[in-house]
């Protein structure tokens, strides 16, 4: 079964605005991460987060974590049309060495000029 | 620098046939991912293999076979494919297991369609 939900599962916004996708998993984690995905592409990773972080930053992006709750939030800012993409979480289960990530179902955004 | 390669990019098969989605790296990446992905359904892990010699099953590996016999290569087979199995093939690889920060490479995706 799927770890992460991402919400909403679409976001229209206009350029220049800020765009915020949640993620909820439902197990521990060693890490969480987010990726970005052109249409018809492969996927990007974009940022990490450790278990033991609660805000990390990188340009435009700022990804929280909160363990207590099981959930993490992805915020865009500035939105240009460029960014236009589905976004997905992905976890890495806690205390399983030699596994893999677990995708949720994504988040697609759509930045109009 | 190539990095991810995935071969043949689309496929069009009919029911029952067999074929093999080749995935390259050349990044010197011990750890090597297949997953699916379908409308609505995010991605979803076939096999995964954590170094040259060894596999694991995923969440969905029935169907489909992997080998890992190169470091470089990582395999996947559909010995006789069947219309569920019509879907988008991602190819992965990290440096670091993902318990430890590894990110995933991604290739561009093989499209299979099985009728």
């Amino acid at each position: 079964s799927q770890q992460g939900e991402e919400d909403p599962q679409a976001l229209s916004i206009q350029e220049g605005e800020n765009a915020t996708m949640n993620c909820s998993y439902k197990t521990s984690i060693n890490n969480l991460q987010w990726y970005r995905q052109n249409s018809g592409r492969g996927l990007v990773h974009l940022i990490l987060i450790r278990s033991n972080e609660r805000e990390k930053h990188s340009g435009r992006l700022r990804v929280t974590l909160d363990t207590s709750k099981k959930s993490s939030s992805l915020l865009i800012t500035a939105s240009r049309a460029a960014d236009t993409a589905s976004y997905f979480c992905a976890t890495a289960p806690f205390n399983q060495a030699g596994t893999a990530l677990i995708f949720g179902k994504g988040t697609t955004l759509s930045v109009s000029s | 620098n190539a990095g991810v390669t995935q071969t043949p990019k689309f496929r069009v098969l009919k029911t029952g046939q067999s074929m093999t989605l080749l995935c390259a790296q050349d990044m010197n990446h011990e750890y090597m991912y297949w997953y699916r992905q379908d409308p609505g359904m995010g991605l979803r892990l076939i096999h995964y293999s954590v170094g040259e010699g060894t596999t694991a099953k995923g969440e969905v590996p029935d169907g489909y076979n992997v080998s890992r016999l190169k470091k470089q290569n990582f395999l996947l087979g559909l010995e006789s494919a069947a219309p569920s199995q019509t879907s988008v093939y991602f190819c992965a690889s990290s440096y670091l297991p993902v318990g430890n920060t590894g990110e995933l490479f991604f290739g561009e995706g093989s499209r299979l369609t099985v009728l």
